[in-house]
């Protein structure tokens, strides 16, 4: 059984760009879930995709917007990046009618 | 706002003592409850989790937590910890059905040998 995996694992921009990483899902999992995770902080919820449509979305911008394939991998996606959306960007699978959410080893974003 | 509290930021602790990690959350509704672990440089593991039954579960590596419904609290122990238990460690709460996991700002356990 394969695990969650993420893409790439490091990344630099500088301000004002945009920015795609990527995360496959584990085996069989049909719902992937996005989080930020700031230096010092806990993870914050992003927005969540089931059937490749958004089922749910934190306190995020429009700039912050995702896609779902029908494989269930996803991307997210981060436009006019800022120096505050330096973080790790965790992605996490599961099946949409279970609790359990299985977590990748995330992208760690840097913004100069 | 439903939140989850995490009453230490950081807990120094000796090789082979006990530890234990508090964790409280804001509402009394059903819950489901869970502690992952996260490596220097790595994702969160999924360390124990509570869905429902017995308030005590156990976890890998030795952990376990139990759930008091009363005190809305779910700690996180172990009787004798390793240096290799040293990480952060966050208690997460999902609060109904199929809501995201809301995070507590996390516990940075450092083992002394």
């Amino acid at each position: 059984e394969t695990g969650v995996t993420q893409s790439p694992t490091h990344l630099i921009k500088t301000r004002g760009q945009q920015v795609t990483l990527r995360c496959s899902s584990q085996s069989g999992h049909n719902t992937v879930s996005w989080y930020q995770q700031a230096l010092g902080q806990g993870p914050q919820f992003i927005f969540q995709y089931y059937r490749e449509e958004e089922n749910g979305r934190g306190n995020f911008p429009p700039r912050f917007s995702g896609l779902q394939f029908p494989n269930y991998s996803s991307e997210l996606n981060v436009n006019a990046l800022e120096l505050d959306d330096s973080a790790l960007y965790l992605c996490a699978s599961s099946f949409f009618d279970q609790e359990t959410q299985y977590f990748g080893p995330g992208t760690r974003l840097l913004v100069l | 706002a439903q939140s989850v509290t995490q009453l230490d930021s950081q807990v120094p602790v000796f090789e082979e003592a006990p530890v234990e990690l508090r964790c409280n959350y804001s509402s009394s509704v059903s819950v489901y409850l869970f502690w992952y672990v996260q490596y220097p440089n790595q994702g969160l593991q999924l360390l124990l989790k509570y869905l429902s039954g017995s308030t005590l579960v156990k976890g890998i590596n030795g952990f376990e937590a139990e759930f008091n419904k009363s005190q809305t609290s779910f700690h996180l122990r172990k009787p004798s910890v390793h240096i290799s238990d040293t990480a952060e460690y966050f208690c997460a709460v999902r609060f109904s059905g199929n809501t995201p996991l809301v995070f507590g700002k996390g516990t940075r356990l450092s083992v002394i040998a």
